[in-house]
This record gives structure tokens, C-alpha cells and sequence, in this order.
């Protein structure tokens, strides 16, 4: 069974410019959700997608939107780039909704450095 | 904005030491507690998830209690090994649908 696959792994971009990511969940899977990784943070949850609805979204600005696709598919758009929004951006998928004592399955991240 | 602290930030330790480290969380609307190992250069990886006042887990050398009352769940590794050296974080669900992670203990792990 394959496991969550993060697009691009890597990613380098410019202040202004605009970012999007891309998370394949695990087939079956409904919920996905993103999460931002700075140094010395945690993970701060950015929003959860489940069957193409956003259900939850956390403390990020207008700038961090996203959308999920019918096959569960989600993808992060990032717009405006701030040399703060350099960080790890993890996905993570589970059947039910997150939050609801689901195990979450993680991708491998997209390192996203602004400059 | 709920507050899930985990303690100590980072740990050293001889290989064989005993270890535990301390995740902190609101008692009140409860739904569950996660611990997740996150190796570096790999994903979060899921230990366990606790629901009920009083949970054990165990997995080989790791284990983990939890105490909803007075909100803290403890995470134990017997004999630490090098390849237990890791970040382990944890998580917490409310009632409402919402799951905060602390910021994680990292463990390394001296042959």
C-alpha cells in the first residue's frame, strides 16, 4: 500500500512569488491535513481537508489557502511569499476526520526556503 | 488556543539508560492522546493513541501512560538503544474535532 507522497520535495522561491504543494493520501483515505515545521517549533496545523470540504483551519493568514480534489488529492497554495514562510510543509491523511483520535500517516515534506 | 507542553525539550543519554519524558495538556474535552516517533530525514511516525483515563501502551521497549485527570501522559523507553534516538511528539484531540502538538522531546541516543 502506498504511502503519502509529498510533492515537490524540495523548493526554492523567491519573496512576492507564490507556492503550490501537492500531497497524494493513502487510497481510502478522506481527511487530509497540512502542518508547518519551523525550527525550534512544532508542528503548527495550517487546515484539514475531508471529502473536499476545509473542516478546520488554524492560525495562518489569508495568504495559506488550499483545496482538496475528489480523489482526495489535496493541494497548499502559498501566495505573496515572506521570508518567514521558509519551513518543512507536511501533509498527513487518516480514513476518518483529524482530531477524532485517527492515526495520522505523514508525508515526507516539501522544504520550501524563501529568499 | 489550547496548550500542549512536552518536557524536556531534548535529552541526552547513555545507550541502556532508562528514559521518560512528560507531555502536558488541558483535562478538560478530552477525545484522545498521540505519541508519534519522528526519526530525522524520515516522516512522523505513530506510536500510539490513548482515549481512556488510565491507558498502557506498549510497543517492544516503549510504553506510555495516560492520566486525563490531570492531563499528562508519560512516554517510557527501557535499554535506550541509538536507534532510538528520534524526536517524540505528541498530540492532542479534543472533543470538538481539533489536534494540537506539542513541540516535541528530543532524544539522542550515546553508544
Amino acid at each position: 500500500k502506498a504511502g503519502v507522497t509529498q510533492t515537490p520535495r524540495y523548493l526554492i522561491k523567491t519573496r512576492g512569488q507564490q507556492v503550490t504543494l501537492s500531497c497524494s493520501p493513502i487510497s481510502g483515505h478522506r481527511s487530509v491535513s497540512w502542518y508547518q515545521q519551523t525550527p525550534g517549533q512544532g508542528l503548527q496545523f495550517l487546515f484539514e481537508y475531508f471529502s473536499e470540504t476545509q473542516r478546520n483551519k488554524g492560525n495562518f493568514p489569508g495568504r495559506f489557502s488550499g483545496r482538496q480534489f475528489s480523489n482526495s488529492r489535496s493541494e497548499m497554495n502559498v501566495s505573496t511569499l515572506e521570508l518567514g514562510d521558509s519551513a518543512l510543509y507536511l501533509c498527513a491523511s487518516s480514513l476518518g476526520r483529524t482530531g477524532g483520535g485517527e492515526k495520522l500517516f505523514f508525508g515526507s515534506g516539501t522544504q520550501l526556503s524563501v529568499l | 488556543i489550547l496548550n500542549v507542553e512536552q518536557s524536556p525539550q531534548s535529552l541526552h543519554v547513555q545507550e541502556g539508560d532508562s528514559t521518560n519524558f512528560t507531555c502536558s495538556f488541558p483535562s478538560s474535552n478530552f477525545y484522545a492522546l498521540h505519541w508519534y516517533r519522528w526519526e530525522t530525514a524520515k516522516s512522523p511516525e505513530a506510536l500510539f493513541v490513548m482515549t481512556l483515563n488510565g491507558d498502557e501502551k506498549k510497543k517492544g521497549r516503549i510504553s506510555a501512560t495516560l492520566n486525563t485527570k490531570e492531563g499528562y501522559s508519560y512516554l517510557y523507553i527501557k535499554g535506550s538503544q541509538p536507534e532510538d534516538s528520534a524526536t517524540y511528539l505528541c498530540a492532542f484531540d479534543t472533543n470538538a474535532g481539533k489536534s494540537t502538538f506539542g513541540d516535541g522531546t528530543t532524544l539522542t541516543v550515546k553508544p
